[in-house]
């Protein structure tokens, strides 16, 4: 079985400031990756993914994640964000060939402050 | 193109009371997944439809919740009798289908259910 940590329930950011979210995961067997971002009273929206090749991932609205094997980590970055970025962001992971199931960490709440 | 459709949106019920919940995939996805998200948590799967068949509903609990898919385009998420506990967001996501490969899910709004 597979599972995934984000080390920080809540991150609180100015705008325009960087940001980390911090994703470590734990596998037996070779894994996808995921970043999705959740506003209030919506779905999940898929922000990026790592299947393969580079492991440095670019997504929408300007974030990107590295996958560091040895690390067993996924972190999710964003060298300036906006007040619109302010949501909850999960991390997931998805066995190869499991069809797609999802095993999602506990949340991340951004909160960006003007 | 339309999302994933869900509803109701919001449902408040009295405990031992029972309760559905609809979703719409898109068009054309085979693959259809209801997970439940409980407060301050990550969503968790219940199961999931290739086309009609339930092919992994071991995290459902089959005592209280049942599901189906007739046709294998709609799908009801069902409750009874309900229980404090089951308050939570429901989350309907859908994708191609299967192969081994990565089919990307699509989630639907969500339908948050209160049980008092």
């Amino acid at each position: 079985a597979q599972s995934v940590t984000q080390l920080d329930s809540q991150v609180p950011v100015f705008e325009e400031a960087p940001v980390e979210l911090r994703c470590n995961y734990s596998s037996s067997v070779s894994v996808y990756l995921f970043w999705y971002v959740q506003y209030p009273n919506q779905g999940l929206q898929l922000l990026l993914k790592y299947l393969s090749g580079s492991t440095l991932v670019k997504g929408i609205n300007g974030f990107e994640a590295e996958f560091n094997k040895s690390q067993t980590s996924f972190h999710l970055r964003k060298p300036s964000v906006h007040i619109s970025d302010t949501a909850e962001y999960f991390c997931a992971v998805s066995r190869f060939a499991s069809y797609g199931k999802l095993t999602f960490g506990q949340g991340t709440i951004l909160t960006v402050h003007p | 193109e339309a999302g994933v459709v869900q509803s109701p949106r919001y449902k408040i019920i009295e405990k031992k009371q029972p309760v559905a919940f609809w979703c719409n995939p898109i068009s054309g996805h085979n693959t259809l997944y209801w997970y439940r998200q409980n407060l301050g948590q990550g969503p968790e799967l219940l199961i999931r439809y290739e086309n009609e068949e339930a092919v992994d509903d071991s995290q459902l609990p089959k005592d209280r919740f049942s599901a189906e898919r007739l046709k294998g385009v709609d799908s009801t998420l069902k409750i009874q009798p309900a229980e404090l506990g089951d308050s939570a967001v429901y989350l309907c996501a859908s994708s191609l289908g299967r192969g081994g490969s990565y089919n990307e899910q699509f989630f639907g709004p969500g339908t948050r259910l209160t049980v008092l």
